[in-house]
Protein backbone atom coordinates (compact mmCIF):
# COMPACT_ATOMS: atom_id res chain seq x y z
CA UNK A 1 0.00 0.00 0.00
CA UNK A 2 1.28 3.28 -0.63
CA UNK A 3 2.75 5.48 2.07
CA UNK A 4 3.95 8.90 2.46
CA UNK A 5 7.65 8.84 4.00
CA UNK A 6 9.66 11.61 5.61
CA UNK A 7 13.33 12.21 6.77
CA UNK A 8 15.09 12.27 8.96
CA UNK A 9 12.70 10.86 11.58
CA UNK A 10 14.62 13.22 13.92
CA UNK A 11 16.87 16.03 13.74
CA UNK A 12 18.41 17.75 16.00
CA UNK A 13 19.70 21.89 14.91
CA UNK A 14 20.98 24.23 17.09
CA UNK A 15 19.02 27.81 17.35
CA UNK A 16 19.67 29.87 14.39
CA UNK A 17 20.63 27.40 11.97
CA UNK A 18 18.46 25.87 8.93
CA UNK A 19 16.91 22.78 8.39
CA UNK A 20 14.96 21.05 5.22
CA UNK A 21 12.62 18.45 6.20
CA UNK A 22 11.78 15.81 3.62
CA UNK A 23 8.68 13.96 2.08
CA UNK A 24 7.63 11.96 -0.18
CA UNK A 25 4.34 12.41 -0.79
CA UNK A 26 2.12 9.23 -2.34
CA UNK A 27 2.70 9.13 -6.09
CA UNK A 28 0.39 10.28 -8.49
CA UNK A 29 -0.79 12.90 -5.26
CA UNK A 30 -1.67 16.69 -6.16
CA UNK A 31 -2.20 18.25 -3.27
CA UNK A 32 0.83 18.74 0.24
CA UNK A 33 0.63 19.60 3.28
CA UNK A 34 2.90 20.45 6.30
CA UNK A 35 1.58 20.26 9.54
CA UNK A 36 2.74 20.54 13.12
CA UNK A 37 1.97 18.99 16.78
CA UNK A 38 4.12 20.85 20.07
CA UNK A 39 4.93 18.38 22.32
CA UNK A 40 1.23 17.83 24.12
CA UNK A 41 -0.45 20.34 21.91
CA UNK A 42 -3.12 19.79 18.91
CA UNK A 43 -2.21 19.21 15.12
CA UNK A 44 -1.83 22.51 13.77
CA UNK A 45 -2.05 23.28 9.70
CA UNK A 46 1.46 25.07 8.64
CA UNK A 47 1.00 25.12 4.56
CA UNK A 48 -0.79 23.50 1.68
CA UNK A 49 0.63 23.29 -2.40
CA UNK A 50 -0.90 22.72 -5.30
CA UNK A 51 0.17 22.95 -8.78
CA UNK A 52 3.69 24.44 -7.58
CA UNK A 53 2.38 27.16 -5.67
CA UNK A 54 1.28 27.50 -1.63
CA UNK A 55 -2.60 27.40 -1.96
CA UNK A 56 -2.92 28.46 1.85
CA UNK A 57 -0.74 29.17 5.16
CA UNK A 58 -1.10 29.75 8.26
CA UNK A 59 -0.24 32.50 10.20
CA UNK A 60 2.55 29.92 12.00
CA UNK A 61 4.08 30.14 8.67
CA UNK A 62 5.85 32.83 8.33
CA UNK A 63 8.89 34.64 6.37
CA UNK A 64 11.30 32.23 7.99
CA UNK A 65 9.50 29.26 6.67
CA UNK A 66 9.10 27.86 2.90
CA UNK A 67 7.94 25.01 0.76
CA UNK A 68 9.32 23.42 -2.27
CA UNK A 69 8.76 20.85 -4.61
CA UNK A 70 12.16 20.49 -6.50
CA UNK A 71 11.51 17.76 -8.48
CA UNK A 72 8.55 15.04 -9.28
CA UNK A 73 8.41 13.13 -5.78
CA UNK A 74 9.92 15.17 -3.26
CA UNK A 75 8.13 17.84 -1.04
CA UNK A 76 10.41 20.01 1.51
CA UNK A 77 9.83 22.14 4.19
CA UNK A 78 12.81 24.69 5.07
CA UNK A 79 12.88 27.12 8.09
CA UNK A 80 15.58 29.37 7.51
CA UNK A 81 16.35 30.39 10.98
CA UNK A 82 15.06 27.93 14.02
CA UNK A 83 14.21 29.23 17.09
CA UNK A 84 13.30 27.21 20.09
CA UNK A 85 9.92 27.45 19.59
CA UNK A 86 9.94 25.40 16.60
CA UNK A 87 10.46 22.22 18.67
CA UNK A 88 8.07 20.06 17.27
CA UNK A 89 6.97 17.08 15.02
CA UNK A 90 6.69 18.06 11.86
CA UNK A 91 3.74 16.06 9.67
CA UNK A 92 3.78 15.90 5.53
CA UNK A 93 0.43 14.65 4.05
CA UNK A 94 -1.05 14.18 0.47
CA UNK A 95 -3.91 13.85 -0.87
CA UNK A 96 -5.00 13.12 -4.80
CA UNK A 97 -8.26 12.90 -6.08
CA UNK A 98 -10.09 11.49 -3.09
CA UNK A 99 -9.46 14.64 -1.39
CA UNK A 100 -8.60 12.11 1.96
CA UNK A 101 -5.17 13.25 3.37
CA UNK A 102 -2.44 10.61 4.34
CA UNK A 103 -0.14 11.19 6.63
CA UNK A 104 3.72 10.69 6.88
CA UNK A 105 5.10 9.30 10.28
CA UNK A 106 6.84 12.67 11.31
CA UNK A 107 9.96 14.15 11.90
CA UNK A 108 10.71 15.57 15.20
CA UNK A 109 12.35 18.47 15.21
CA UNK A 110 14.64 19.28 18.46
CA UNK A 111 16.12 23.31 18.45
CA UNK A 112 18.66 23.14 21.11
CA UNK B 1 -15.22 24.50 8.32
CA UNK B 2 -18.23 22.89 10.64
CA UNK B 3 -16.89 22.90 13.93
CA UNK B 4 -17.31 19.66 15.70
CA UNK B 5 -17.58 18.73 19.27
CA UNK B 6 -16.14 15.03 21.13
CA UNK B 7 -15.77 13.96 24.50
CA UNK B 8 -12.27 14.27 25.53
CA UNK B 9 -12.36 10.84 27.22
CA UNK B 10 -13.27 6.94 27.01
CA UNK B 11 -12.68 3.76 27.88
CA UNK B 12 -13.79 0.88 26.36
CA UNK B 13 -13.10 -3.07 27.27
CA UNK B 14 -10.95 -5.36 25.09
CA UNK B 15 -13.19 -7.09 22.72
CA UNK B 16 -16.16 -4.86 23.15
CA UNK B 17 -17.48 -2.27 19.97
CA UNK B 18 -15.77 0.98 21.03
CA UNK B 19 -18.85 3.42 20.01
CA UNK B 20 -17.01 7.71 19.59
CA UNK B 21 -19.51 10.41 19.23
CA UNK B 22 -19.55 13.54 17.37
CA UNK B 23 -21.08 16.68 17.23
CA UNK B 24 -21.53 19.11 13.93
CA UNK B 25 -24.28 20.54 14.00
CA UNK B 26 -23.39 23.57 11.82
CA UNK B 27 -22.07 21.06 9.37
CA UNK B 28 -22.78 22.23 5.65
CA UNK B 29 -24.33 20.27 2.73
CA UNK B 30 -21.16 19.91 1.29
CA UNK B 31 -18.86 19.20 3.97
CA UNK B 32 -17.41 15.09 4.52
CA UNK B 33 -17.20 13.60 8.31
CA UNK B 34 -13.80 12.25 8.45
CA UNK B 35 -12.35 10.35 11.36
CA UNK B 36 -8.64 10.01 12.02
CA UNK B 37 -6.55 8.71 14.87
CA UNK B 38 -3.26 9.20 16.27
CA UNK B 39 -1.29 6.75 18.10
CA UNK B 40 1.36 8.38 20.83
CA UNK B 41 3.08 11.09 18.74
CA UNK B 42 2.90 9.20 14.99
CA UNK B 43 1.17 10.67 12.25
CA UNK B 44 -2.62 10.81 12.16
CA UNK B 45 -3.85 8.38 10.46
CA UNK B 46 -7.04 8.04 8.35
CA UNK B 47 -9.84 5.76 9.18
CA UNK B 48 -13.35 6.65 7.88
CA UNK B 49 -15.33 9.32 6.19
CA UNK B 50 -18.56 9.82 4.65
CA UNK B 51 -21.17 12.60 3.66
CA UNK B 52 -25.01 11.47 4.57
CA UNK B 53 -24.86 7.44 3.70
CA UNK B 54 -23.47 5.01 6.80
CA UNK B 55 -20.28 3.47 5.92
CA UNK B 56 -17.74 0.54 6.68
CA UNK B 57 -14.45 -0.37 6.22
CA UNK B 58 -11.92 -2.70 7.24
CA UNK B 59 -11.09 -0.59 10.44
CA UNK B 60 -14.64 0.72 11.49
CA UNK B 61 -18.06 1.98 10.79
CA UNK B 62 -19.72 5.10 10.93
CA UNK B 63 -23.12 6.12 11.57
CA UNK B 64 -24.10 9.87 10.08
CA UNK B 65 -27.58 10.93 11.75
CA UNK B 66 -30.36 11.58 8.96
CA UNK B 67 -30.29 14.86 9.63
CA UNK B 68 -25.85 15.40 9.40
CA UNK B 69 -26.03 16.88 13.06
CA UNK B 70 -23.84 14.28 14.50
CA UNK B 71 -22.37 10.82 13.94
CA UNK B 72 -20.63 7.70 15.43
CA UNK B 73 -17.16 5.95 15.14
CA UNK B 74 -17.96 2.43 15.37
CA UNK B 75 -14.61 0.29 16.73
CA UNK B 76 -16.57 -3.27 16.20
CA UNK B 77 -14.08 -5.49 18.17
CA UNK B 78 -11.65 -2.90 19.98
CA UNK B 79 -8.00 -4.20 20.78
CA UNK B 80 -5.42 -2.38 23.04
CA UNK B 81 -3.61 -1.40 19.59
CA UNK B 82 -6.84 1.01 19.70
CA UNK B 83 -5.85 3.06 22.26
CA UNK B 84 -5.30 6.54 20.43
CA UNK B 85 -6.56 10.06 20.18
CA UNK B 86 -9.60 9.98 17.95
CA UNK B 87 -10.13 13.26 15.58
CA UNK B 88 -13.64 13.76 13.94
CA UNK B 89 -13.33 16.41 11.35
CA UNK B 90 -15.96 18.35 8.87
CA UNK B 91 -14.22 19.32 5.70
CA UNK B 92 -15.07 20.31 2.45
CA UNK B 93 -12.69 19.21 -0.74
CA UNK B 94 -9.03 19.28 -0.29
CA UNK B 95 -8.83 22.04 2.24
CA UNK B 96 -6.94 22.03 5.33
CA UNK B 97 -7.94 19.56 8.49
CA UNK B 98 -8.33 21.00 11.20
CA UNK B 99 -7.36 19.31 14.51
CA UNK B 100 -9.63 19.72 17.80
CA UNK B 101 -8.72 17.91 21.20
CA UNK B 102 -10.05 14.55 20.15
CA UNK B 103 -11.28 11.87 22.40
CA UNK B 104 -8.71 9.91 24.62
CA UNK B 105 -9.97 6.56 23.78
CA UNK B 106 -8.35 4.16 26.12
CA UNK B 107 -9.11 0.07 25.86
CA UNK B 108 -8.73 -1.92 29.22
CA UNK B 109 -7.73 -5.33 28.78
Amino acid sequence: EPEVTQTPSHQVTQMGQEVILRCVPISNHLYFYWYRQILGQKVEFLVSFYNNEISEKSEIFDDQFSVERPDGSNFTLKIRSTKLEDSAMYFCASTGFTDTQYFGPGTRLTVL
Amino acid sequence: DAKTTQPPSMDCAEGRAANLPCNHSTISGNEYVYWYRQIHSQGPQYIIHGLKNNETNEMASLIITEDRKSSTLILPHATLRDTAVYYCIAIQGAQKLVFGQGTRLTINP
